[in-house]
């Protein structure tokens, strides 16, 4: 079955220092999304991807499509303790479908 | 401008009763999805619904789960028989349209089977 593995599995890091996090997918992926999740809350749409090659920024969040549209990529830059949750990547299952597929994903500790 | 809406929060049933669980989703959207999450692991999709239709229901469990989104009113998840594998996080998200990957997700009921 489709598998969408993330890396790593978690990470704790000094508050100011940059995060970079991947996603790999067994097949390939026309869109990425990033989603945070807060304890105990629903995950929220962080960046959205549609094209390979794709570079795309939101604040300190920048995210790239992967050239072979079966990877991603999440970089946080200068880290604050508000960063802490767990960052999901998704993708339609398949071309077309509406339901997300759900990655593994990274657990953030931002150590003050 | 409210987001999507669930209700309740948290959820105790004893074993063999029914959960209902409750979705509103955000104003402008007709596009229903219901997901569940188990501890340390990441959302697996369960159904996803129109007005008064299911869509797609392929990871709904075949006995006890059911789904509706009426005309009327939000959309509603039952459970019945709880046990206590079904003790979860249930996220409802919400979509504009068929074509729309962007879910804006609820803040979930969270279900505990004693």
């Amino acid at each position: 079955g489709q598998q969408l593995n993330q890396s790593p599995q978690s990470m704790f890091i000094q508050e100011g220092e940059d995060v970079s996090m991947n996603c790999t997918s067994s097949s390939i992926f026309n869109t990425w999304l990033w989603y945070k999740q807060d304890p105990g809350e629903g995950p929220v749409l962080l960046i959205a991807l549609y094209k390979a090659g794709e570079l795309t920024s939101n604040g300190r969040l920048t995210a790239q499509f992967g050239i072979t549209r079966k990877d991603s990529f999440l970089n946080i830059s200068a880290s604050i303790p508000s960063d802490v949750g767990i960052y999901f990547c998704a993708g339609p299952e398949m071309a077309g479908a509406n339901n997300l597929f759900f990655g593994t994903g990274t657990r953030l500790t931002v150590i003050p | 401008n409210a987001g999507v809406m669930q209700n309740p929060r948290h959820l105790v049933r004893r074993r063999g009763q029914e959960a209902r669980l409750r979705c509103s989703p955000m104003k402008g959207h007709s596009h229903v999805y219901w997901y569940r999450q188990l501890p340390e692991e990441g959302l697996k999709f369960m159904v996803y619904l129109q007005k008064e239709n299911i869509i797609d229901e392929s990871g709904m469990p075949k006995e006890r789960f059911s789904a509706e989104f009426p005309k009327e009113g939000p959309s509603i998840l039952r459970i019945q028989q709880v046990v206590r594998g079904d003790s979860a996080a249930y996220f409802c998200a919400s979509s504009r349209g068929r074509a729309d990957e962007k879910l804006f997700f609820g803040s979930g009921t969270q279900l505990s089977v004693l």
